[in-house]
């Protein structure tokens, strides 16, 4: 049973290009969540989605940065115009369900992001 | 709103000796709390969780928290560390009224030396 796949694992982008990391939840899972953490950081909580909709995006920067989940396929976090504050480690977690908060997220690996 | 605090970056202690890395949080309603895992350049592994019951709560490898009502803390414990446990530690708390969306402590770093 495969965990959380996230890719690319490493992302060079130079600033002003645009940047897309990919999540693919566990097997079984239906809600995806998506987190920054910036070097020397904790974990910030950007946007947390089910298929085809964005339960709570409070923690999304208002421009630049996107996120989906459709219903086929993986979960993209689309982060336009990169600029070097966007350098960062990018986790994406799953769950079983997110009612009640019983369940435990599962992490992937994590993409690495470096604009230069 | 909800928050948690980790009062201490770093925590070091001798191989064989017990551990704790402290945790208080904020949350409105019934809390339901986590501890995580970080290893050098690799992603969250969940260690154990609180969602009622006992407060005493045994997780993965030999870990175990205490849940504390009275004094909002859920507190990460092992008797006896092991230099392999040196990792980046996250507490993590969750309302019932916000479902979904956790919030993470800044992290610990647990050093345990030999």
């Amino acid at each position: 049973n495969a965990g959380v796949m996230q890719n690319p694992r490493h992302l060079v982008r130079r600033r002003g290009q645009e940047a897309r990391l990919r999540c693919s939840p566990m097997k079984g899972h239906s809600h995806v969540y998506w987190y920054r953490q910036l070097p020397e950081e904790g974990l910030k909580f950007m946007v947390y989605l089910q298929k085809e909709n964005i339960i709570d995006e409070s923690g999304m920067p208002k421009e630049r940065f996107s996120a989906e989940f459709p219903k086929e396929g993986p979960s993209i976090l689309r982060i336009q115009q990169v600029v070097r504050g966007d350098s960062a480690a990018y986790f994406c977690a799953s769950s079983l369900t997110a009612e009640r908060g019983v369940y435990e997220q599962y992490f992937g690996p994590g993409t690495r992001l470096t604009v230069t | 709103a909800q928050s948690v605090a980790q009062p201490e970056d770093q925590v070091n202690v001798a191989e064989g000796n017990p551990l704790t890395v402290k945790c208080t949080y904020s949350v409105s309603g019934n809390p339901y709390l986590f501890w995580y895992v970080q290893y050098p350049n690799r992603g969250l592994q969940f260690l154990l969780k609180y969602i009622t019951g006992d407060n005493l709560v045994k997780g993965s490898y030999g870990f175990e928290a205490e849940f504390n009502k009275s004094q909002t803390s859920f507190h990460l414990k092992k008797p006896s560390a092991l230099v392999s446990d040196s990792a980046l530690y996250f507490c993590a708390v969750r309302s019932g009224t916000n479902a979904g969306k956790s919030t993470f402590g800044d992290g610990t770093t647990l050093t345990v030396k030999p």
